[in-house]
């Protein structure tokens, strides 16, 4: 059974350029929630979308945003980039909810030069 | 503010003796709680998990404890192996209210042969 696959695994982006990052979640699940992890301060939660519909929010800027595609698959895009969101973004699916426990992809490695 | 602490930064354990890596929580809904284990480059992996109807679960080498008045709960890995070594998250979630999960700053484990 496939895992969670996130592309590109590395990124390198000029401050103020947008950037897109995709994620295709396990066959069957139909959660897929963001995150992003820095060094100080572990995983924060992104968004999570389901059936389409985006049904938790992190506290996060509105140049953050995502979307989530009838076969469930998910992107999530940052416009104007700024130093600061040089991280490592992780997806990750589940049946429905997050107690079920999560399956994480491998992140996608955004550097903002 | 933060609703999962994990206080302890690292942690560094010798071969064959147990590790006991520690998490608080704030929100008295989380009725749910995780344990993954991160490598570098890779998306965490889950590892083990609680309900708090439950004060004790275990799987193998791993035992986690919850202590519900104490808003605490522990991972306990005996014996430690130098495969141990990598970063551990807590994570909680409240199943009610279908939130995502929130996960600690994490705690990197060393474990020395």
């Amino acid at each position: 059974k496939a895992g969670v696959t996130q592309t590109p695994r590395y990124l390198i982006k000029t401050r103020g350029q947008q950037v897109t990052l995709s994620c295709s979640p396990i066959s069957g699940h139909r959660s897929v929630s963001w995150y992003q992890q820095t060094p100080g301060q572990g995983l924060q939660f992104l968004f999570e979308y389901f059936s389409e519909t985006q049904r938790n929010k992190g506290n996060f800027p509105g140049r953050f945003s995502g979307r989530q595609f009838s076969n469930s698959r998910s992107e999530m895009n940052v416009s104007t980039l700024e130093l600061g969101d040089s991280a490592l973004y992780l997806c990750a699916s589940s049946l429905e909810w997050a107690n079920y426990g999560y399956t994480f992809g491998s992140g996608t490695r955004l550097t903002v030069v | 503010d933060q609703q999962v602490k994990q206080n302890s930064p690292s942690l560094s354990v010798q071969e064959g003796r147990i590790s006991i890596l520690n998490c608080d929580y704030t929100n008295s809904m989380f009725d749910y709680f995780l344990w993954y284990k991160k490598y570098p480059a890779e998306g965490p992996t889950f590892l083990i998990s609680i309900s708090s109807i439950k004060d004790k679960n275990e799987d193998g080498r791993f035992t986690v404890f919850l202590n519900k008045s104490a808003k605490h709960l522990s991972l306990h890995i005996v014996p430690s192996q130098p495969g141990d070594s990598a970063v551990y998250f807590c994570a909680a979630s409240a199943s009610q209210a279908g939130t995502a999960l929130i996960f600690g700053k994490g705690t990197t484990l060393s474990v020395s042969s």
